[in-house]
């Protein structure tokens, strides 16, 4: 069965330091996500991405943050300097179609130090 | 964000009886409901949908029920199984908005 991966499962990084996080949707989906959850928290909506181009984001996805489709399989979430508190779980999700489930990934465990 | 919530962090059933987990939600726009499984160390799993045409959608042990006037969904594991602990996140989405938002889970501990 198809489904969504993500790279790499942990990643530690400095504060300051930039940190790209790795998707790759399922293949005939549509529409794609970022979402993050601190520990103990929601799961929280950061951005959607179709045709391109985003779609929408939230209040926590500032300028401190960038999506990227390079190329016809990968889905990138960039952080540019990285916080303390940007320390979370980050899932990415793709959906096939509009007004459908979104399938998520495993997750990317990000620590910043 | 509080337009979708969970007001109950954790319940504990017994092994086939039913568990009943409730959800709330603020933002009359939204028309389409997720419940979504979440594993430790994974990502969540969907579970089961509803949109807003329909009160009651039913899969297997699984129903979800809605009441619109209310704003409220619930979502009904019958029998309960010990492999359904987890923590259960609902979830809701409005036609034309991309983006979903999710309550803040409820952890459910189904007891052999």
């Amino acid at each position: 069965e198809p489904e969504v991966t993500q790279t790499p499962s942990h990643q530690v990084t400095q504060m300051g330091q930039e940190v790209i996080l790795r998707c790759v949707p399922i293949s005939n989906h549509l529409y794609f996500y970022w979402y993050r959850q601190i520990l103990g928290q929601k799961v929280e909506f950061l951005v959607s991405f179709y045709n391109n181009e985003i779609s929408e984001k939230s209040e926590i996805f500032d300028d401190q943050f960038s999506v990227e489709r390079p190329d016809g399989s990968n889905f990138t979430l960039k952080i540019r300097s990285t916080k303390l508190e940007d320390s979370a779980m980050y899932f990415c999700a793709s959906m096939r179609v509009s007004y459908n489930e979104q399938f998520f990934g495993p997750g990317t465990r990000l620590t910043v130090l | 964000d509080q337009q979708v919530k969970q007001n109950s962090p954790s319940l504990s059933v017994q092994e086939g009886r039913i568990s009943i987990l409730n959800c709330d939600y603020t933002n009359s726009m939204f028309d389409y409901f997720l419940w979504y499984k979440k594993y430790p160390a994974e990502g969540p799993t969907f579970l089961i949908s509803i949109s807003s045409i329909k009160d009651k959608n039913e899969d297997g042990r699984f129903t979800v029920f809605l009441n619109k006037s209310a704003k409220h969904l619930s979502l009904h594991i019958v029998p309960s199984q010990p492999g359904d602990s987890a923590v259960y996140f609902c979830a809701a989405s409005a036609r034309g908005n991309n983006d979903m938002r999710f309550g803040a889970g409820t952890r459910l501990t189904v007891k052999p």
